[in-house]
């Protein structure tokens, strides 16, 4: 089943305990991404990566990283997590622009 | 800037109507534009995706339109059921990196 998985789907932490968000798909797309959804904001792009070992920042990028060793996964990790952090997050990804987005699951993060 | 507005954020209607969902970007140059659904608890799933060349897109029981020049797409469902309750958002894609610019959603309920 093509798929877009992350992973942990919840997650309560403290601020300064650095986390990483898994994020794996099983369709081998080329672009893959990091969003965040927060009420009355809407989904905001954190990171994006047109293809192994390519990245680059979108429009909410601070306190956030990213990596890109392999097609399948694309991690988020935050160094040192604060309470505005405290979010849904979605991955997702896609072939090109003329195939539709795959969103995974989501995950939610508080940050105390 | 690309800013995407979704009217009503909220709408409620009884089982079997049909209803239109408003979304209006501010730039017409766009790849596309892309309608998506939210389930409470779940990721999105893509609904319909019309390239800037085409005006319009049909996937069963909803009809997705385009209309550029006046920066508006509509998503219309007809025979609307329960199952259909959901927020719907709505997205451009603004340039070659995939880039997509969200609306705020419309919480759609219907009523048994």
């Amino acid at each position: 089943e093509a798929q877009v998985t992350q992973n942990p789907r919840y997650l309560i932490t403290v601020t300064g305990k650095k986390l990483t968000v898994t994020c794996s798909q099983n369709m081998n797309h080329e672009y893959m991404s990091w969003y965040r959804q927060d009420p009355g904001l809407g989904l905001r792009q954190i990171y994006y990566s047109m293809n192994v070992e390519v990245t680059d920042k979108g429009d909410v990028p601070e306190g956030y990283k990213v990596s890109r060793k392999e097609k399948r996964n694309f991690p988020l990790i935050l160094e040192s997590p604060s309470p505005n952090q405290t979010s849904l997050y979605f991955c997702a990804s896609r072939m090109d622009s003329s195939y539709e987005q795959y969103f995974g699951p989501g995950t939610r993060l508080t940050v105390t | 800037k690309q800013e995407v507005t979704q009217i009503p954020a909220a709408l409620s209607v009884p089982e079997g109507e049909n209803l239109v969902l408003n979304c209006s970007f501010t730039d017409s140059a766009i790849y596309n534009l892309q309608w998506f659904r939210q389930d409470p608890g779940k990721g999105l799933t893509s609904l319909l995706l019309i390239q800037s060349s085409q005006r319009e897109q049909t996937s069963g029981r909803l009809n997705a339109s385009l209309d550029k020049s006046s920066g508006r797409s509509t998503l219309y469902i007809a025979a609307s059921q329960p199952g259909d309750s959901a927020t719907y958002l709505c997205a451009v894609e603004v340039d070659s990196n995939y880039q997509l610019i969200w609306g705020a959603g419309t919480k759609l309920i219907i009523k048994p």
